[in-house]
């Protein structure tokens, strides 16, 4: 498995509070991606990072934020949560130094906003 | 917008069945695609990819895929499944080919239940 960790694992969380997810990858890949998991939606792009500093929005970036301030972090901030936040998100890596586009995926944080 | 579509959204077999699962995406020019496997409570792993060359593709546990150009498709197929084949299955596309962001699309996903 690819070292990717996400923390936390599993939070509980009010309406209206911001709330920060960690990426932390050992793997020293350019590309980092926050992705939200919804039945029947599959799974939806949130932000990406092709780089430090850089960032740039997916599918369904409103009402989120990231960071990416180290390779090896990627952080995704809730800035107000609300209850249709409520969703698995899973952090992924790629990386294109030998043309490989597949992307590994973290383990997931199960997020509730109540 | 490129989409990918899994029109099967849940498939229940019993074991020692085939399975086929059907993707189509909508993107006319180069693609990478891929198929991934959730198994319960857990994270999505590769099950196979294709990228050039031979359009069947095999992959782990037993699995293989088709692409099929001229249908946009990239169906998946296991000759006898298993119980612990009981998963989520997801196809994905990377396109365009060598965007900016190595971005996936991803399909809606279809659970597979086997039953023993």
């Amino acid at each position: 498995d690819a070292g990717i960790t996400q923390s936390p694992r599993h939070k509980v969380t009010e309406t209206g509070t911001p709330v920060t997810l960690r990426c932390h990858q050992t793997e020293n890949h350019r590309y980092m991606y926050w992705y939200r998991q919804d039945p029947g939606h599959g799974l939806r792009l949130i932000h990406y990072s092709y780089g430090v500093k850089d960032t740039d929005k997916g599918e369904v970036s409103d009402g989120y934020s990231v960071s990416r301030s180290k390779t090896e972090d990627f952080l995704l901030t809730l800035e107000s949560a609300t209850s249709s936040q409520t969703s698995v998100y899973f952090c992924a890596i790629s990386n294109d130094r030998t043309g490989n586009y597949e992307q590994y995926f973290g383990p997931g944080t199960r997020l509730t906003v109540t | 917008a490129q989409s990918v579509s899994q029109h099967n959204h849940h498939v229940i077999l019993s074991e020692a069945a085939s399975l086929e699962l059907g993707c189509n995406y909508s993107y006319g020019g180069t693609v990478n695609l891929f198929w991934y496997v959730q198994y319960p409570g857990q994270h999505l792993q590769l099950l196979l990819k294709y990228f050039s060359g031979d359009p069947l593709v095999k992959g782990i546990k037993g699995f293989e895929a088709e692409f099929i150009k001229s249908k946009f498709s990239f169906n998946l197929r296991k000759p006898s499944v298993q119980w612990s084949d009981t998963a989520e299955y997801f196809c994905a596309v990377n396109a365009p080919f060598k965007a900016a962001g190595n971005k996936l699309t991803f399909g809606g996903g279809t659970r597979v239940l086997v039953k023993p």
